[in-house]
């Protein structure tokens, strides 16, 4: 069975923490994603990676960095945690070089910046 | 630029009564479209898409889902509503090139009531 993980279910940080988020796969997919889902703004995409060493930015990467070093593994990071980083973030993974391959998603990290 | 609308954040139907969601898109390429769904406290999976072909495209659970070119629509059915559909539900689109991502709506939540 395909498996998308991330590797907290929940999380607590202090304003200006550096945090990791990682997310590991291990289906052999090409794509990797790090996706924030907010209510009532939905799945809204941070960073994306095709291949391992590239990245591209998604439509809100301020704030945020990623790293893909290895093809399974997809690391968000926090360089200095705020408040209005607290959000589910959603990690997913796919085959391929197209987009309109079908996303495997993760069970999602509830970080909370206090 | 791609985006896309889902119309009504929340939906309210009874228990056999017809499911509606309703999803408009934009995009400057033949879009490739996604219903994907999320139950309580699970991760997102997919319900059904669209890349090239028929344009009424059936899915998981008895949902489907018409394509309309002319409305730049993708709006998702079904028939008769079960307690168990109660989830929510993201309209998403792409552009289905190497190096694209798949950009979500806000999400719509269905309740179903007995």
């Amino acid at each position: 069975d395909v498996k998308v993980t991330q590797s907290s279910r929940y999380l607590v940080k202090r304003t200006g923490e550096k945090v990791f988020l990682e997310c590991v796969q291990d289906m052999d997919h090409e794509n990797m994603f790090w996706y924030r889902q907010d209510p009532g703004l939905g799945l809204r995409l941070i960073y994306f990676s095709y291949d391992v060493k590239m990245k591209e930015k998604g439509d809100i990467p301020e704030g945020y960095s990623v790293s893909r070093e290895k093809k399974e593994r997809f690391s968000l990071i926090l360089e200095s945690a705020s408040t209005n980083q607290t959000s589910m973030y959603l990690c997913a993974s796919s085959q391929g070089q197209a987009s309109h391959e079908k996303l495997f998603f993760g069970s999602g990290t509830q970080l909370s910046v206090l | 630029a791609q985006s896309v609308t889902q119309l009504g954040s929340h939906v309210s139907v009874s228990e056999g009564a017809l499911v509606l969601l309703r999803c408009n898109y934009s995009s400057s390429v033949p879009p490739y479209l996604f219903w994907y769904v999320q139950y309580p406290n699970q991760g997102l999976q997919l319900l059904l898409k669209y890349t090239t072909g028929a344009t009424l495209v059936k899915g998981i659970n008895g949902f489907e889902a018409e394509f309309k070119k002319s409305e730049t629509s993708f709006h998702l059915t079904k028939p008769s509503a079960h307690m168990s559909d109660a989830a929510e539900y993201f309209c998403a689109v792409s552009e289905g090139q190497a190096g694209t991502a798949l950009i979500f709506g806000k999400g719509t939540t269905l309740s179903v009531s007995s």
